[in-house]
């Protein structure tokens, strides 16, 4: 079954530098690849997703992720961090195959420094 | 639209007791799951359903039962709690997982429901 690997379960990072949260990804067929946030006391929100086509996906809020097939990794960034930046970010994984089945990641917390 | 909704926000259940958690969304979704959210695990999937009569198992579905009688309604049954089951649950629907021309859809999740088990 497909799997997903968050780097670092806690980032910190100071108002206004750049975010970069790592997701590894394992898959034996082409996946479908997700960033989700979850802000305290709620549910997940997407962020973005990569399906197929352009590499590069832009999502909501100023986030980004970069699917790089060779390095099995999909990790999510954004260029200056805001304190409403502040909460935890899920990774996951579907496919075309399996694709009622997504596999979600340990998450990594993310805290904004003033 | 209300969107994805969960009932109860809390519940504290003894060791044996039964209980089911009400999940119910208003867009006319396909497809709806039940995720349980522990520290350190992320979320796993325990049950789906890609249609009204139709449910299937996810990663972990020991314990709990799932029935789709409905669209808009996928409830969550634990006949027997046990401590094990202690987490937070989270509904989710999508128009659809499945590949259509290439897209896949969003999944919209509930606030989710704080369960105890003593």
């Amino acid at each position: 079954a497909q799997s997903v690997t968050q780097l670092g379960s806690h980032v910190s990072v100071s108002e206004g530098a750049l975010v970069l949260l790592r997701c590894n990804y394992s898959s034996s067929v082409p996946p479908y690849l997700f960033w989700y946030v979850q802000y305290p006391n709620q549910g997940l929100q997407l962020l973005l997703k990569y399906t197929t086509g352009a590499t590069l996906v832009k999502g909501i809020n100023g986030f980004e992720a970069e699917f790089k097939k060779s390095e099995t990794s999909f990790h999510l960034t954004k260029p200056s961090a805001h304190m409403s930046d502040a909460a935890e970010y899920f990774c996951a994984v579907s496919d075309l195959y399996n694709n009622n089945d997504m596999r979600f990641g340990a998450g990594t917390r993310l805290t904004v420094k003033p | 639209n209300a969107g994805v909704t969960q009932t109860p926000k809390f519940q504290v259940l003894k060791t044996g007791q039964s209980m089911t958690l009400q999940c119910a969304q208003d867009m006319n979704h396909e497809y709806m799951s039940w995720y349980r959210q522990d520290p350190g695990m992320g979320l796993r999937l325990i049950h789906y359903s890609v249609g009204a009569g139709i449910t299937d198992q996810g990663e972990v579905p020991n314990g709990y039962n799932v029935s789709r009688s409905t669209t808009e309604d996928f409830p969550l049954r634990l006949l027997s709690a046990a401590p094990s089951q202690t987490s937070v649950y989270f509904c989710a629907s999508s128009s659809s997982l499945r590949i259509a021309g290439g897209i896949t859809d969003t999944q919209y999740f509930g606030p989710g429901t704080r369960l105890t088990v003593l």
